[in-house]
């Protein structure tokens, strides 16, 4: 079956470590995305890439890093820089930058 | 601004119609999205409407756009048990980076 797999589902983070969320798709999209979720917000864009090796800041990047080696890979690192880290993270993709996203069933990033 | 406002919460009963309301601010955006979240789950594309668009229908879903007062509604006809969920509307801006502003959220409650 088609889709975006997220993991692990949960994961959990010491002070000062980064850690590496995965998103992988088999879809053939182009665009894939990722998101954060605050309990009762809507989610706001982190990074996004419209293509192989090429990815582009969102609204609120700092504090995270991205790459895009693979079309159907985009992993999320969360740094030691981002301060307040614990959410709900959603990958998206799309067959381009102007068609309508699919979202996988995301990761919860807690601190230990 | 780059707000999306939707009302926090609604409950109905089952068989009854739902109507989830949105209002956004950019009268460029091209696209208009409504999404389903489930508890601990990915956001899922239930349908969208291009700007140009007064009215979609699919099934029990029926979307309603106001462009002259940037209103956007979501009716789900015969709401079901398994209609309980988080609704997202969102909007893509006319810009070329397939960003997405995201409402916060309507939680429709639906009472057997």
């Amino acid at each position: 079956d088609g889709g975006i797999t997220q993991s692990p589902k949960y994961l959990f983070r010491k002070e000062g470590q980064n850690v590496t969320l995965s998103c992988e798709q088999n879809l053939n999209h182009d665009a894939m995305y990722w998101y954060r979720q605050d309990p009762g917000q809507g989610l706001r864009l982190i990074y996004y890439s419209q293509i192989v090796n090429d990815f582009q800041k969102g609204d609120i990047a700092e504090g995270y890093s991205v790459s895009r080696e693979k079309k159907e890979s985009f992993p999320l690192t969360v740094t030691s820089a981002q301060k307040n880290p614990t959410a709900f993270y959603l990958c998206a993709s799309s067959p381009g930058l102007d068609q309508p996203q699919h979202f996988g069933d995301g990761t919860r990033l807690s601190i230990l | 601004g780059e707000d999306v406002e939707q009302s926090l919460f609604l409950s109905v009963r089952e068989g009854d119609s739902s109507v989830i309301n949105c209002t956004y601010t950019d009268s460029s955006s091209t696209y208009l999205y409504w999404y389903k979240q489930e508890p601990g789950a990915g956001l899922q594309l239930l349908t969208y409407i291009f700007s140009n668009m007064d009215m979609k229908q699919d099934q029990r879903l029926t979307v309603l756009l106001n462009k002259k007062d940037k209103h956007l509604s979501l009716r789900i006809a015969d709401t079901q048990t398994g209609d309980s969920a988080i609704y997202f509307c969102a909007e893509r801006k006319s810009s070329n980076t397939g960003k997405l502003i995201f409402g916060q959220g309507t939680t429709l409650q639906v009472k057997p």
